[in-house]
């Protein structure tokens, strides 16, 4: 199957500072990259869909401007968070589709993050 | 608004047993439709895709797929412990996907 990284696994920051997680399709060139949030025992939520080389699509709600994503490559997407505040810290995910399965999506391993 | 509908569970089968999730949405257009494993603080791993009426096995899991009655399910034979996790379903549309909430199986050794 498609192999997704992501890093770092695990941040914590002091609020106020940025954090950027980076995601990455190891063995096929993602069109499509999603992020996540998931907030303990709580479902997934979409904040945003990026293709490479265009801005991406926030679902209602999501901040662009709190939530910067850069999809610089086929291979690769950035999601930084700015100023980030306690109430930010939830375990993010990114996913990508993309090669021979051309909807299926899978996930990297998340990005757990603190913010003290 | 679309939706995806899970019954949350907790569900919980002996090891052994056949664990029977069910999943419905409410879009007729969905075109695609799959079934992820979240195992406690860790991210989804899709375990099964299915994009036409009827059923898909793989290995212990069938997928079933009734696009008339906008219901997918997921058949678990021979549960295991190592099953206990929570099951999502999504359903796509083009590049768009929609999960469930999920439900959580727990498999009693």
């Amino acid at each position: 199957g498609a192999v997704v990284s992501q890093h770092p696994s695990r941040v914590i920051c002091k609020s106020g500072t940025s954090v950027k997680i980076e995601c990455r399709s190891l063995d096929f060139q993602a069109t499509t990259m999603f992020w996540y949030r998931q907030f303990p025992k709580q479902s997934l939520m979409l904040m945003a869909t990026s293709n490479e080389g265009s801005k991406a699509t926030y679902e209602q709600g999501v901040e662009k401007d709190k939530f910067l994503i850069n999809h610089a490559s086929l291979t690769l997407s950035t999601l930084t968070v700015t100023s980030a505040h306690p109430e930010d810290s939830s375990f993010y995910i990114c996913s990508a589709i993309g090669g021979a399965s051309y909807n299926e999506q899978f996930f990297g391993p998340g990005t757990r993050l603190t913010v003290l | 608004q679309k939706e995806v509908e899970q019954n949350s569970g907790p569900l919980s089968v002996p090891e052994g047993a056949i664990a029977s999730l069910n999943c419905t949405y409410s879009d007729r257009g969905s075109q695609s439709f799959f079934w992820y494993r979240q195992y406690s603080g860790k991210s989804p791993e899709l375990i099964m895709s299915i994009y036409s009426n009827g059923d898909k096995e793989d290995g212990r899991f069938t997928a079933q797929l009734n696009k008339a009655s906008q219901y997918v399910s997921l058949l678990i034979r021979d549960s295991q412990p190592s099953d206990s996790a929570t099951y999502l379903c999504a359903v796509g549309e083009g590049n768009q996907f929609y999960f469930g909430t999920g439900t959580s199986l727990t498999v009693i050794p």
